[in-house]
């Protein structure tokens, strides 16, 4: 168990819908990461927040938007789904901003249908 | 951006034996490779990194070596065992400067399916 807890972890929706998935880090990270993880494209990068603040983005589509609160989970939300929108989504956590020593969560699977 | 290639894209080896999985990465100020182990149905699991300051790094029956000039580290696993069955990934980091603050991205390679045969 990495200590970084992801939910829900299945998801299934319609095209066209909005879905926040959620992320809670290990205890005293600061920094949350978010991947997308598809067969033909492998783990994406798609946005990192420290302490609350957006600190890089990756390629993450306008239609997605993410946030890290107060007490430090994350969510990420996903609108107006597409069938490629289908993937494993991964948060990971990392105590510094680095990058370093980053440990990801057991993902959520989003099947868009 | 950052570019990592990762070979091979599958690796079936003996019980017993080594397996080495080689990447190469293509901008020179990337300073930090880690490696990830992913079991089906979980999520990427650090198994051990390296820094750019060092050249060999190994951890029981895993070792990473660095080549900074060639620009490539490998990831070797001695006396494979059953339960080594997963896919590796590589990846490594580069600064990024956005809104003039700065933080790193892992960029990763698309993964080596490893099959331990008993």
């Amino acid at each position: 168990d990495s200590g970084v807890t992801q939910t829900p972890k299945h998801l299934i929706t319609a095209t066209g819908q909005r879905v926040t998935l959620r992320c809670s880090p290990r205890s005293g990270d600061l920094s949350v990461y978010w991947y997308q993880q598809s067969l033909d494209q492998g783990l994406q990068f798609l946005i990192q927040y420290y302490n609350g603040e957006e600190r890089a983005k990756g390629n993450i589509l306008e239609r997605f938007s993410a946030q890290q609160f107060p007490d430090l989970h994350s969510e990420l939300n996903l609108s107006s789904l597409e069938l490629g929108d289908s993937a494993l989504y991964f948060c990971a956590s990392s105590v510094g901003v680095e990058g370093t020593e980053a440990f990801f969560g057991q993902g959520t699977r989003l099947t868009v249908v | 951006g950052e570019n990592v290639e990762q070979h091979p894209s599958t690796l079936s080896v003996q019980e017993g034996d080594s397996a080495v999985i080689k990447c190469t990465y293509s901008d020179s100020a990337s300073n930090y490779f880690p490696w990830y182990k992913q079991e089906l149905g979980k999520g990427p699991q650090l198994i051990i990194d390296i820094r750019s300051n060092v050249g060999e790094k190994k951890d029981q029956r895993i070792a990473v070596t660095l080549n900074k000039t060639a620009k490539h580290f490998s990831l070797h696993i001695t006396e494979t065992q059953p339960e080594d069955s997963a896919v590796y990934f590589c990846a490594a980091t580069k600064v990024l400067t956005y809104s003039g603050a700065g933080s790193y991205q892992l960029t990763f390679g698309k993964g080596t399916k490893l099959s331990v045969i008993p």
